[in-house]
């Protein structure tokens, strides 16, 4: 039974193009981000959710916007794509009361725009 | 706000050899490290981590760290190195002042040869 689920695992567009990755985690975990790791594998966090409320928002652009409906959900929507877009999205939770930030990912949506 | 650097985008060993990944931090507060693998078209996965107490960590699959806070290092080790431990793998850092945004170094290489 996965953990952190995301889908869809392969996720091939064109630019200009709005599309959505969904996450789900069975974990009972209250805290929820989105990574981005770009082709250098260098893995930038991008948003986090707390129980349905942001908390973290670094400076991505507004075409980039993640809802959360309950605290087991946390989705993406990027419109208008772009060829920059183009990446792997990783979906993690982590659990509130363990506070010190140990993740625990999903195995990733790989996006390209073409 | 807190950093990591990782020293050597690559580094190759022989099966059987000494593994030693290394990485630096930088933290204006007491942090929390952590080591991740990913191995390829997968999610990251926790190898070991360091909060509090005992600074040398013991992980999965035969890893640990030392946590060196006069150097500001978390160096990966393993004493015998297998095929099956070549991946990528991350240290990475949070805080609480940072509300756990866990931050990511650019991570190492590690090629097994046999």
């Amino acid at each position: 039974d996965t953990a952190v689920s995301q889908t869809p695992k392969y996720l091939v567009t064109q630019m200009g193009n709005d599309k959505s990755i969904k996450c789900e985690q069975n974990l009972g975990h209250d805290t929820m981000y989105w990574y981005k790791q770009d082709s250098k594998k260098f893995l930038k966090i991008m948003f986090s959710y707390n129980n349905k409320e942001l908390i973290i928002n670094e400076t991505v652009p507004n075409r980039f916007s993640p809802k959360s409906p309950d605290k087991a959900h946390l989705n993406l929507h990027i419109n208008s794509l772009e060829l920059g877009d183009s990446a792997v999205y990783f979906c993690a939770s982590s659990p509130r009361q363990l506070n010190t930030g140990e993740l625990f990912f999903g195995e990733g949506s790989r996006l390209t725009v073409l | 706000a807190q950093s990591v650097t990782q020293l050597g985008s690559h580094v190759s060993v022989s099966e059987g050899a000494l593994v030693l990944l290394r990485c630096n931090y930088s933290s204006s507060v007491p942090p929390y490290l952590f080591w991740y693998v990913q191995y390829p078209n997968q999610g990251l996965q926790l190898l070991l981590k360091y909060t509090t107490g005992a600074t040398l960590v013991k992980g999965i699959n035969g890893f640990e760290a030392e946590f060196k806070k006069s150097e500001t290092s978390f160096h990966l080790t393993k004493p015998s190195a297998h095929m099956s431990d070549a991946a990528e793998y991350f240290c990475a850092v949070s805080a609480p002042t940072g509300g756990f945004k866990t931050i990511f170094g650019a991570g190492t290489r590690l090629f097994v040869k046999a």
